[in-house]
Formats: structure tokens, C-alpha cells, sequence
């Protein structure tokens, strides 16, 4: 079975730029979660989304944004691009079931000049 | 969710077991401890959890104490594919799922 699947892989933008980052879950898996990883540290929740909706929110500005498709596939949105905005964005899939674990994904490293 | 403390780094030389600890004294009753990895800036690897009982897999065993303040990762054949990152968190089960990550134990499998 096919795990959690993220694209791109890598990615270059400029300061003011918008980023869109995709996330396909493990199939049969209703709940996709986004985490941004700056070197050096621990992944930081961003969302959590279930059935499309959104369960959840970190300390993250509005720059950031998200959304659920009916395939359960996810998309992370950043506007205004910064330079701290550098890292590396997780996305991890569960089923939704409370106490169920999550799986992440390989990652899409984003770097901003 | 209460806050875990992990060694930044530890050795463990190849083919030994590594112990990995970490303190989680604020822990609640409905928390879980559970450990995921870190390899070389890949996405995190979901190795085991508890909530009070000890618990093994085929990765590894997990060691709570009966205070559950604190818990112990065991790899018991550590290998140089184990050099890694190790997470502990803690996780209260609410209305979603959010896991916090710490700064972790960066483990160093040594020849």
C-alpha cells in the first residue's frame, strides 16, 4: 500500500511569492494533519483537517491557510512569502478515529530567497 | 498536553541495546507516550506508544513507569540504520489529534 504521498519534493520561491503544497493520505484514511519543520527543531502543528473540515488550528499566521478536497487529498497554502517561511512542511494522515496514530509523508522542502 | 525532556544526544554502539528516556512529569491520565524518528530529514516514523502498560513491536519495546512520569524507548539490537532523531511526546486524546514535538534525542549508532 501506497503511504502518504507529498509534492513537490523541493521547492524555490522568492519573498512575496504564494506556495501551494499537496498531500494525498494513506487510502482508506480521512484526517490529514500539517506540520512546518525548520532546521534544527521539532515539527510544529499547523492543521488538522477531517471529513473537509477544519479540527484544528496551531499558532500560525493567516498567511497560512488549508483545505480538504471529498478525496480527502489536502492542499497547504502560503501567501506573502518570508524568509522564515524556509522548511521543511509535513503532512501526516490518520482515520480520524480518536487515539488513532498518524503517518507522515516524506516532506516538501520549501526554501524562500 | 504535558511537555516531555529528552537527552539531546546519546551513543550507542552498534549491535547493544539504546535506551532512550524521557520524562513526562506533568503527564495526564488520558495521555498517551508515544515515540516516532526522525531519519536525516525525512518525514517522522511512527515507532511505538502506551498509556501505562509496557508495550513491544518488532521495532522496539516501551518501558513506562508505574508513576508514568517517565518512559524508556528500547532498541534492542541498535544498528547504524537506527542513527536518528527520536521523539517522545505525550498526547491527550480531544477532539482532534495534534502531536507536539519537542527537540528530541538525536541517537548515534556507532561501528
Amino acid at each position: 500500500d501506497a503511504g502518504v504521498t507529498q509534492s513537490p519534493t523541493h521547492l524555490i520561491k522568492t519573498r512575496g511569492q504564494h506556495v501551494t503544497l499537496r498531500c494525498s493520505p494513506i487510502s482508506g484514511h480521512k484526517s490529514v494533519s500539517w506540520y512546518q519543520q525548520v532546521l534544527g527543531q521539532g515539527p510544529q502543528f499547523i492543521f488538522q483537517y477531517y471529513e473537509k473540515e477544519e479540527r484544528g488550528r496551531g499558532n500560525f499566521p493567516d498567511r497560512f491557510s488549508a483545505r480538504q478536497f471529498p478525496n480527502y487529498s489536502s492542499e497547504l497554502n502560503v501567501n506573502a512569502l518570508l524568509l522564515g517561511d524556509s522548511a521543511l512542511y509535513l503532512c501526516a494522515s490518520s482515520d480520524g478515529r480518536e487515539g488513532e496514530t498518524q503517518y507522515f509523508g516524506p516532506g516538501t522542502r520549501l526554501l524562500v530567497l | 498536553d504535558a511537555k516531555t525532556t529528552q537527552p539531546p544526544s546519546m551513543d550507542c554502539a552498534e549491535g547493544r541495546a539504546a535506551n532512550l528516556p524521557c520524562n513526562h512529569s506533568t503527564i495526564s491520565g488520558n495521555e498517551y507516550v508515544y515515540w516516532y524518528r526522525q531519519i536525516h530529514s525525512q518525514g517522522p516514523q511512527y515507532i511505538i506508544h502506551g498509556l501505562k502498560n509496557n508495550e513491544t513491536n518488532e521495532m522496539a519495546s516501551l518501558i513506562i513507569t508505574e508513576d508514568r512520569k517517565s518512559s524508556t524507548l528500547i532498541l534492542p539490537h541498535a544498528t547504524l540504520r537506527d542513527t536518528a532523531v527520536y521523539y517522545c511526546i505525550v498526547r491527550v486524546l480531544g477532539n482532534f489529534n495534534k502531536f507536539y514535538f519537542g527537540s528530541g534525542t538525536k541517537l548515534n549508532v556507532k561501528p
